[in-house]
């Protein structure tokens, strides 16, 4: 079974530009989530979809940080404009529920460098 | 918003020896997820935990879910040099900050 993919593996941009990060879940997993690890810190929830829709959002910078999950499948974080402190692991996990307690699965990551 | 807090921050240890971490929270959880990360990876799941007092192994792997569900523990028995990485604590979709484990061959 292929695990969670997502591309690129890294990315190097200067601050106020925009970029954008796509993964593709496991088959079949309806929840999808969206992490944001800066070094020397566990990940932070960015935003949380079951199926297309968003369940969770809350720690999403909304001002600069967009994502969405149209078909229900892959989904794309995007942040325009890019600052400093957005250089970070971008995480992608899913899981085939979303209850407290469902196995997330992760990505490898996209590592951001914003110069 | 909820915190965990896990310690100790980072473990310097020779390999054979006996490792343990644990992991509080001011809230109560349902349940206590551990993961280990390496290096350039994602976080891989190592042992989920859904019951108050629950003990489970994994190999050399032993968790422990708290009686009070705002605390638990993490054991490795008989440490090997690929045990080296970041054991993170989660419930919740909420992560601590990681235990770094080095074991010196």
């Amino acid at each position: 079974e292929a695990g969670v993919a997502q591309s690129p593996r890294y990315k190097i941009i200067e601050k106020r530009q925009s970029v954008a990060f796509w993964c593709n879940p496991i088959s079949g997993h309806a929840t999808l989530y969206w992490y944001q690890q800066i070094l020397g810190q566990g990940p932070k929830l960015l935003i949380q979809f079951q199926n297309n829709g968003v369940v969770d959002d809350s720690q999403l910078p909304k001002d600069r940080f967009s994502a969405e999950r149209l078909k229900g499948v892959d989904s794309t974080l995007k942040i325009q404009p890019a600052k400093l402190e957005d250089s970070a692991v971008y995480l992608c996990a899913s899981s085939s529920s979303s209850s407290d307690g469902a196995l997330e699965y992760f990505g490898p990551g996209t590592r951001l460098t914003v110069l | 918003g909820q915190q965990l807090n896990q310690s100790p921050q980072s473990m310097f240890i020779q390999e054979g020896e006996d490792v343990s971490m644990n992991c509080t929270s001011s809230s109560i959880f349902n349940t206590w997820l551990w993961y280990k990360q390496d290096p350039g990876e994602g976080p891989v799941l190592l042992i989920a935990l859904y019951k108050a007092g629950e003990l489970t192994s994994n190999g050399r792997l032993t968790a422990q879910f708290g009686i009070t569900r705002k605390d638990s523990f993490l054991n490795i028995s008989a440490s090997i040099p690929s045990d080296v990485g970041i054991y993170f604590c989660a419930g919740r979709m909420r992560f601590g900050a990681g235990t770094r484990l080095t074991v010196k061959p």
